[in-house]
């Protein structure tokens, strides 16, 4: 039962553009989300978080978006640069439990 | 700089094999948790810790037991290893609320031959 679900396993933009990576998840007891970025060989590193109490949170590039109607969220990276190609979780966390996406493959080509 | 320490980056082992992945945090963090990360399946929750000799069971236990003796070392034990636990698996820690996000090891590729 995945109840955070990364339906794009794999996302490619140009340098300079913008990369939008979506999230969808099911459980309304989620109260907090967050995303990671991993490199090959590496640990995923937190990245940026949002309250569910907010719709948006921003921190330079990186900007998330929540919509709680729609139980979607999204990272924003503009502008994408050939450094931010890595493997994206997403994450919900809600009473001590937190679930993990299955992950987007982003690629920014020079 | 603060960080979750696991022992060994690949390993190579064979089926049947008792095996011990050892994870270490210098941050004081009360939590700790150990997933596997398969593709297409992202990281999956096999067990976690919030205190000293407290365990809980995750989402894929089966053939795996955990040992945490001491507030920064969290043991992951493999007791028969198979084939189908060739995986790379990741080490976490936390403190508190989620909020802040769990800080990750660099994880232990296992290959069970």
């Amino acid at each position: 039962d995945q109840q955070v679900k990364q339906n794009s396993p794999s996302l490619s933009v140009q340098e300079g553009r913008i990369s939008i990576l979506n999230c969808d998840y099911t459980n309304s007891m989620f109260d907090y989300f967050l995303w990671y970025k991993k490199y090959p060989a590496e640990g995923p590193t937190f990245l940026i978080s949002i309250s569910s109490i907010k719709d948006k949170n921003e921190d330079g590039r990186f900007t998330v978006f929540l919509n709680k109607s729609a139980k979607h969220l999204s990272l924003h990276i503009v502008p994408s640069q050939p450094g931010d190609s890595a493997v994206y979780f997403c994450a919900a966390s809600g009473n001590n439990d937190m679930r993990f996406g299955a992950g987007t493959r982003l690629t920014v080509k020079p | 700089d603060v960080k979750v320490t696991q022992s060994s980056r690949y390993l190579v082992k064979r089926t049947g094999e008792k095996v011990f992945l050892e994870c270490v945090q210098d941050m004081d963090h009360e939590n700790m948790f150990w997933y596997r990360q398969d593709p297409g399946l992202g990281l999956r929750l096999i067990y976690f810790s919030y205190d000293v000799k407290m365990k809980e069971k995750g989402d894929i236990p089966e053939g795996y037991s955990v040992s945490r003796e001491k507030k920064e070392r969290f043991s992951l034990i493999l007791e028969s290893a198979s084939t189908n636990q060739t995986s790379m698996y990741l080490c976490a820690s936390s403190s508190g609320q989620n909020h802040y996000g769990y800080t990750f090891g660099s994880g232990t590729r296992l290959t069970v031959v």
